[in-house]
């Protein structure tokens, strides 16, 4: 059974750069794409991007500029980086699987990690 | 605003039958992109439900349906029950690659 694990920092300064990092144990890394999403508080579910095992990426065009998503298939990792961040980037943000077996639906999820943006 | 439209909210009684709807465009789910749906219980990650517009993952009760029709989607849920009362959302993808969320519907189960 497959499960994904992520850490980073809660507490950030407006302009600081997120750092988040989701681990995969139990299961395959290649094969997959391997998503970021998040959700402000009392809000919906928002798609950051995406990256394969090759490191091939895409992005939510509304968050591009900002976003960075990179992996370590040896350490079965994926990552993310949010630049420049502001109170409106406060939200808690989930890492997920997209299984070819599903058609890429998100079919495991990380726990989430709460992260405010305060000065 | 996002992409894909949902209800803001749906109500039903214990045992009746409720939709929620999934309207986008003809560059999502109109070009043929494939519907997904969860389920997120307060303070938990979302569960998917339904996967490639009508599939369910093992585990999930028959009484979840979804279907597809031109730039729309519908999730059906039967015989309502209390631990059914979440927020639902719908997720496809677009001509430019990116996936999308509806904006999430909550069910109240009266």
């Amino acid at each position: 059974q497959m499960q994904l694990q992520q850490w980073g920092a809660g507490l950030l300064k407006p302009s600081e750069t997120l750092s988040l990092t989701c681990a995969v144990y139990g299961g395959s890394f290649s094969g997959h794409y391997w998503s970021w999403i998040r959700q402000p508080p009392g809000k919906g579910l928002e798609w950051i991007g995406e990256i394969n095992d090759s490191g091939s990426t895409n992005y939510n065009p509304s968050l591009k500029s900002r976003v960075t998503i990179s992996v370590d298939t040896s350490k079965k990792q994926f990552f993310l980086k949010l630049s420049s961040v502001t109170a409106a980037d406060t939200a808690v943000y989930y890492c997920a699987r997209e299984g070819p077996h599903f058609y890429y639906a998100m079919d495991v999820w990380g726990q989430g990690t709460t992260v405010t943006v305060s000065s | 605003q996002s992409v894909l439209t949902q209800p803001p909210s749906v109500s039903g009684a214990p045992g009746q039958r409720v939709t929620i709807s999934c309207t986008g465009s003809n560059s999502n789910i109109g070009a043929g992109y494939d519907v997904h749906w969860y389920q997120q219980l307060p303070g938990t990650a979302p569960k998917l439900l339904i996967y490639a517009n009508s599939n369910r993952p093992s585990g999930v009760p028959d009484r979840f349906s979804g279907s597809k029709s031109d730039t729309s989607a519908s999730l059906a849920i039967t015989g309502l029950q209390a631990e059914d009362e979440a927020d639902y959302y719908c997720q496809s993808y677009d001509s430019s690659l990116s996936a999308a969320f509806g904006g999430g519907t909550k069910l109240t189960v009266l």
